[in-house]
């Protein structure tokens, strides 16, 4: 089955304590990003990625890393989260130039 | 800067009630305009893609229209089932596969 599974579903950390989000695709997509859904200001990209090692910044970076070693995997790493970062989190991903964009379950993430 | 402003918030429909939701955008340059449907909970789900100004597409109930500044999703007989929050993103020409997202509209529909 085509999907795009993000790891952890749930997940309440301290301030200050690194975490990692892990986001994978089984459809061989080139185009991965991230997104934050905050209400009343809807989804908002994080990090893209264009191809393996191949990463750039979206609209809200700050706070974030990203890498892109293997084409499948794309994870968000938060070193220092902070309050501000509590979120439903979205991975996402497509083909370069598809209209299509396939979506994870989401990670909802709590920063205390 | 582009900007997407989905209108109105939230929609309560009777069941076979139709109407419509609106997707006002500005973008320089659109490739193209995605209508997506997320359910409570689980990511957003693909409905639609519109690229150019009169273009129309249909889905059950569903039809996305787009203007040169806006589009329309309208809901013909609605079912409780569609039921859902209804997001619009806009794409422009010079990004990758970049989307800009509104807010959405969050719909209801009674029984």
């Amino acid at each position: 089955e085509a999907q795009v599974t993000q790891n952890p579903r749930y997940l309440i950390t301290v301030t200050g304590k690194k975490l990692t989000v892990t986001c994978s695709q089984n459809m061989n997509h080139e185009y991965m990003s991230w997104y934050r859904q905050d209400p009343g200001l809807g989804l908002r990209q994080i990090y893209y990625s264009m191809n393996v090692e191949v990463t750039d910044k979206g609209d809200v970076p700050e706070g974030y890393k990203v890498s892109r070693k293997e084409k499948r995997n794309f994870p968000l790493i938060l070193e220092s989260p902070s309050p501000n970062q509590t979120s439903l989190y979205f991975c996402a991903s497509s083909f370069q130039g598809s209209t299509e964009a396939f979506f994870g379950q989401g990670t909802r993430l709590t920063v205390v | 800067e582009d900007q997407v402003t989905q209108s109105p918030e939230a929609l309560r429909l009777q069941e076979g009630e139709s109407s419509s939701l609106n997707c006002s955008y500005t973008v320089s340059g659109l490739r193209g305009l995605f209508w997506y449907r997320q359910d409570p909970g689980k990511g957003p789900e693909f409905l639609f893609t519109l690229y150019s100004a009169g273009e129309e597409k249909e889905k059950e109930r569903l039809k996305a229209t787009l203007t040169k500044k806006e589009s329309f999703l309208h809901i013909t007989a609605p079912k409780p089932e569609d039921s859902a929050t209804y997001l619009c993103a806009v794409q422009a020409e010079t990004g990758a596969n970049n989307l800009f997202f509104g807010t959405g509209t969050r719909l209801t529909v009674i029984p």
